[in-house]
């Protein structure tokens, strides 16, 4: 499995726009991006992925680069509820299952 | 519509016993995996059913852990005998056809404690 890496944790305040970095240098041409947070004591939750261009839902934007080596996950306005770890994960075409790396702990200050 | 359920949240058992935990996907979801996250460790995946057929059980780590599918419906993951090193929160998540496409829906988990 092509590997991620995130920094180990970021802070924000809340109300303010938080830029979540994720290199994987080694992606390869059929690797979708996916970005999945953990809540305290709850279970992972899908939160945005894309394998190309750009994606916005109504939780986050997903930026990539061209070069497809990084991509970042945008939270437009932090909310104390948007404190978790986020997992930045490579979902390829012909498997299925995620792997999980150590992920970024977001903390949001009031 | 309904989440990804898990039975039960919580369970705590002595070495030696066994335990059955249980996982109701969502309604029309053929895919069906579970992970595990043991103490202070990062997430990992043990199997992946497709409807009743385990497609990848390669993360499972010995036989005292055995899945089932019957159906295709709800899964249960039994454990027998418990060890202490099988303490961790156990997750399930399904997904349609092509979760990597349209994305994954993980339960809260059942933390399981061996003493």
């Amino acid at each position: 499995d092509a590997k991620t890496t995130q920094p180990n944790s970021m802070e924000s305040n809340e109300e303010e726009p938080v830029h979540l970095p994720c290199n994987h240098s080694t992606i390869s041409g059929t690797d979708y991006i996916h970005w999945y947070r953990q809540l305290p004591s709850q279970g992972p939750e899908y939160v945005i992925h894309g394998l190309t261009s750009n994606v916005n839902n109504r939780m986050a934007s997903l930026a990539i680069a061209e070069d497809r080596k990084s991509s970042t996950l945008i939270l437009h306005r932090a909310t104390l509820r948007d404190a978790a770890v986020y997992y930045c994960i490579l979902g390829h075409t012909s498997g299925s299952r995620l792997t999980f790396g150590e992920g970024t702990q977001l903390t949001v200050n009031p | 519509e309904a989440g990804v359920t898990q039975f039960p949240s919580h369970s705590v058992i002595e070495k030696g016993q066994t335990v059955t935990l249980r996982c109701d996907p969502i309604s029309g979801h053929d895919n069906l995996y579970w992970y595990r996250r043991v103490m202070g460790k990062e997430i990992k995946f043990l199997l992946h059913f497709v409807k009743e057929s385990k497609q990848d059980e390669s993360g499972m780590p010995n036989n005292r852990f055995l899945a089932e599918r019957t159906g295709g419906t709800y899964s249960t993951l039994k454990v027998q005998p418990a060890e202490l090193e099988d303490s961790g929160v156990y997750f399930c998540a399904s997904s349609q056809e092509r979760g990597w496409l349209y994305g994954y829906t993980f339960g809260s988990g059942t933390r399981l404690t061996v003493v």
